[in-house]
């Protein structure tokens, strides 16, 4: 299994700033993932974070809105930048073992 | 080609009866079916999973049918109880899970 922190838990922001989200993993991991969860919405892949290189990112989401750093195989931290109401979301760190996935509890955004 | 179709968005059913949520796929490279069981504030967590190469598979009260030539998955869950109500996530995953694609949810109640 595999356990990861998330924080914050939950953040309320105004519109214009950004937010760094840190995700933490009780153990090395080769891929880290970033999701987003929209309101009583599903689960989309924002970029898939690998150690010692760019993180590649999905269709529609770009590295100038949503960098990502990870500095070893157990950290990694997603910023959202310049926000605006529609980034307000949970956002979600995974890794992989195997074939399954683990989450972190998430990060729930809320712009204003 | 990417999406993951899962119907119903919501879910009402009595306890001890059986709530069946059914998905569907279109890219024949997913070779990964899991579910995944999301309580509010929490991240998903896994459930059960299956691959192609089998049509049914059983954990407990929880059950996965799989039908390839449909490209078609449902999961049942037998007895359902309150302790079940929660939100419900299946999807699919290709190149070595490098890429997991989640359907749209489906919000179960069970009733008392």
């Amino acid at each position: 299994s595999a356990v990861i922190s998330q924080k914050p838990s939950r953040d309320i922001c105004q519109r214009g700033t950004s937010l760094t989200i840190q995700c933490q993993v009780d153990s090395q991991v080769t891929m880290m993932f970033w999701y987003r969860q929209q309101p009583g919405q599903s689960l989309t892949l924002i970029a898939t974070a690998n150690q010692g290189s760019e993180a590649t990112y999905e269709s529609g989401f770009v590295i100038d809105k949503f960098p990502i750093s990870r500095p070893n195989l157990t950290f990694s931290t997603l910023t959202v930048s310049n926000m605006s109401p529609e980034d307000s979301s949970i956002y979600l760190c995974s890794v992989s073992r195997q074939t399954e996935a683990f989450f972190g509890q998430g990060t729930r955004l809320t712009v204003v | 080609q990417q999406q993951v179709k899962q119907s119903p968005q919501s879910l009402i059913v009595q306890k001890g009866g059986i709530s069946i949520i059914n998905c569907a796929y279109e890219n024949t490279a997913f070779d990964y079916f899991p579910w995944y069981q999301q309580f509010p504030g929490k991240g998903p967590a896994l459930l059960i999973a299956i691959r192609p190469d089998v049509s049914e598979k059983k954990e407990g009260r929880f059950t996965i049918s799989f039908n390839k030539s449909a490209k078609q998955f449902s999961l049942h869950i037998m007895d359902s109880q309150p302790g079940d109500s929660a939100t419900y996530f299946c999807a699919a995953s290709y190149l070595g899970f490098q890429k997991l694609v989640f359907g749209t949810g489906t919000r179960l109640l069970v009733s008392p």
